[in-house]
């Protein structure tokens, strides 16, 4: 099972929308509406921030979307704040309780 | 609240074998699966297996079988998962996570995390 693609960084202002793509496969991303998104601060352990595409759990922020469109999914931070620094992973379901992470992209607010 | 509580550090020698625990509170333990994460330093995470608290279901990943086993003891609400023949690369920081939601696919709450270290 290989990870999920996504960029090594992406930055923006303060305010400001930022995008990350993750992109698998039919047997993973395109086959299933269970990608999950993770922010991850240093030092911590990472945080549920959205679900099954684009639910959100109950506490995270609605400036926190998720979308899917064939095999790359998305999440992207609208009002992009200074404490959205952090890492961001997506993971799918890819069958039979089998489940791939994306490589990882780190957020910078500028 | 819900909350998973894994064990402490470890310095193994390669060659050795690991078991971290992961203990549930705040739920009913066997309605729900349990994930392994991993993460070398200054890597990202890697999916190691799920183990169904149920029934002791699992599934491992592939480039694990054969090194790994995560099991439960329902008595205490609590998952394992060891490794053995550790090697140098197996050095990170071991997650255990709730699996939630259809296909468990929901990985909530994460314990805190279990820092195992192999070096000779």
């Amino acid at each position: 099972q290989s990870a999920l693609t996504q960029p090594r960084s992406v930055s923006g202002s303060p305010g400001q929308s930022v995008t990350i793509s993750c992109t698998g496969t039919s047997s993973d991303v395109g086959g299933y509406n269970y990608v999950s998104w993770y922010q991850q601060h240093p030092g911590k352990a990472p945080k549920l921030m959205i679900y099954d595409v684009s639910k959100r759990p109950s506490g995270v922020p609605d400036r926190f979307s998720g979308s899917k469109s064939g095999n790359t999914a998305s999440l992207t931070i609208s009002g992009l704040q200074a404490e959205d620094e952090a890492d961001y992973y997506c993971c799918s379901y890819a069958g039979s309780y089998l489940y791939v992470f994306g490589t990882g992209t780190k957020v910078t607010v500028l | 609240q819900v909350q998973l509580v894994q064990s402490g550090a470890e310095v193994k020698k390669p060659g050795a074998s690991v078991k971290v625990s992961c203990k549930a509170s705040g739920y009913t333990f066997t309605s729900y699966g349990i994930s392994w994460v991993r993460q070398a330093p200054g890597q990202g995470l890697e999916w190691m297996g799920w183990i169904s608290a149920y029934n002791g279901n699992t599934n491992y990943a592939q480039k694990l079988q054969g090194r790994v086993t995560m099991t439960t003891d329902t008595s205490t609400s609590t998952a394992y998962m060891e490794l053995r023949s550790l090697r140098s690369d197996d050095t990170a920081v071991y997650y255990c996570a709730r699996g939630t939601g259809a296909a468990a696919a929901r990985f909530d709450p994460w314990g805190q995390g279990t820092l195992v270290t192999v070096s000779s």
